[in-house]
């Protein structure tokens, strides 16, 4: 059963232009939502990760809006370029003490020139 | 340099035989996990540890064994119980301590069994 859950599966996105990645969960002790980046045969690396005790994050072009009360989480990447191209991971954590995270499916995202 | 070592970045075995994935960490990380990834399925975690000589199953540990004998060695033995081992294995640590739960990842080993 998947506990977080992430769409869309793929998303292609003229370069410029806005990124929307989304997430959604059921567990309310998640308390911990990052977001990763992999590159094809790489591992994943962390991008930015958000805490419910505030709606929004920014780093650079890169924002996670976060709504505690539909329990969903998003991803927006600002002026997408190609080098942005990769697959973007949600997790959520919290449930334990073991720092277990939780995977959506990931979403294949290409910018385009 | 400062990481998460993996090794091979490729594996390739006959069915039936058991072979071992290697993860060596210099982060001082307390905590280290093995991950499983398949197309479409995202990162399912096989097994974790958070000190040596602990382990936990993860969601699908079966098929699998691990040993935690360093801090900084969490190696796993695919064995061949597992009925379906090829896929892409990340290793994983974080350090446990308040409230951070930030995993860093290896850069995976490609197994392909026939």
């Amino acid at each position: 059963q998947q506990q977080v859950k992430q769409s869309p599966q793929s998303l292609i996105v003229q370069k410029g232009g806005i990124s929307i990645i989304n997430c959604a969960y059921e567990n309310t002790a998640f308390d911990y939502f990052p977001w990763y980046q992999q590159f094809p045969g790489k591992g994943p690396a962390l991008l930015i990760a958000i805490r419910p005790d505030v709606s929004e994050k920014k780093e650079g072009r890169f924002t996670i809006s976060f709504n505690k009360s539909a329990k969903q989480f998003s991803l927006h990447i600002m002026d997408s370029q190609p080098g942005d191209s990769a697959t973007y991971f949600c997790a959520a954590s919290g449930l334990t003490g073991a720092n277990n995270l939780f995977f959506g499916t990931g979403t294949r995202l290409t910018v385009i020139p | 340099d400062g990481g998460i070592t993996q090794s091979p970045k490729y594996l390739f075995r006959k069915e039936g035989q058991n072979v071992t994935l290697s993860c060596e960490q210099n982060l001082n990380h307390d905590a280290m996990y093995w991950y499983r990834q398949d197309p479409g399925q995202g990162l399912r975690l096989i097994y974790y540890s958070q000190i040596v000589n602990d382990f936990q199953k993860g969601d699908i540990a079966e098929g699998y064994s691990v040993s935690r004998e360093k801090k900084e060695s969490f190696p796993l033995t695919v064995t061949s119980a597992q009925k379906n081992p090829t896929a892409f294995y990340l290793c994983a640590s974080s350090i446990l301590a308040g409230s951070t739960y930030e995993q860093y990842f290896g850069p995976g080993t490609r197994l392909t069994v026939t």
